[in-house]
């Protein structure tokens, strides 16, 4: 447990179904990510937050998706509708950002939720 | 803008002997560089880190790692795996003055009994 707690571990929903995906970070840490694995793409970068506040959602790909931080303890990720090809392991991450430097040293992952949109 | 490749998608070998993955980046700023390793059905974890000083990071599991910056490469090595050891890979860049990481594609790593 690296202070990442994701819920569910799996999901199994219907095309056209709205899916909610959530993360559960230590606070303290400053900057939380949501990545999507695929065999396809690998992990792709979806959006992170710093501080609570989204910085870079460049890698959500479509509408359909949408994230929030209401504060330093939880995040979602939604999906409305999903479709098949949404299918994948969703990582949630928390980084600590260096005061001064601006940069991470490390990032924790949850261990993922693996959602299955039939 | 930063991106990160590893050459070999998948690496058999034998057990008790030695490994090396590979990877380099592109990067017009200064990075800081990570190894982290994905066992199936689990969460990344990282293996080691660069951030400053010795070029030589040793990490966990007796993995090591040299950044060799005028190669900008970061390969990781290991003298003698087990099976244990099989996993996936990443190899991944942070610019040293943003958060963000960028992930290479990934490197599995399969020994064989």
């Amino acid at each position: 447990d690296a202070g990442v707690i994701q819920s569910p571990r799996h999901e199994v929903t219907e095309m056209g179904q709205e899916v909610t995906l959530r993360c559960k970070p230590i606070s303290g840490h400053n900057s939380l990510f949501w990545y999507r694995q695929t065999m396809m793409r690998g992990l792709e970068l979806l959006i992170y937050f710093n501080n609570n506040v989204p910085i870079d959602d460049s890698g959500m790909p479509e509408d359909r998706f949408s994230a929030k931080m209401p504060n330093a303890s939880f995040s979602t990720l939604k999906i409305q509708p999903s479709e098949p090809r949404d299918s994948a392991v969703y990582f949630c991450a928390r980084t600590y950002i260096q005061p001064g430097t601006g940069s991470n040293t490390e990032a924790f992952f949850g261990q993922g939720t693996r959602l299955t949109v039939v | 803008a930063q991106s990160v490749t590893q050459l070999d998608s998948q690496v058999p070998v034998f057990e008790e002997a030695p490994v090396e993955l590979r990877c380099n980046y592109s990067s017009s700023v200064s990075v800081y560089l990570f190894w982290y390793v994905q066992y199936p059905n689990q969460g990344l974890q990282l293996l080691l880190k660069y951030l400053s000083g010795s070029t030589l990071v040793k990490g966990i599991n007796g993995f090591e790692a040299e950044f060799n910056k005028s190669q900008t490469s970061f390969h990781l090595r290991k003298p003698s795996v087990h099976i244990s050891d099989t996993a996936e890979y990443f190899c991944a860049v942070t610019p040293t003055s943003y958060d963000k990481v960028i992930f290479g594609p990934g490197t599995s790593l399969s020994v064989i009994p």
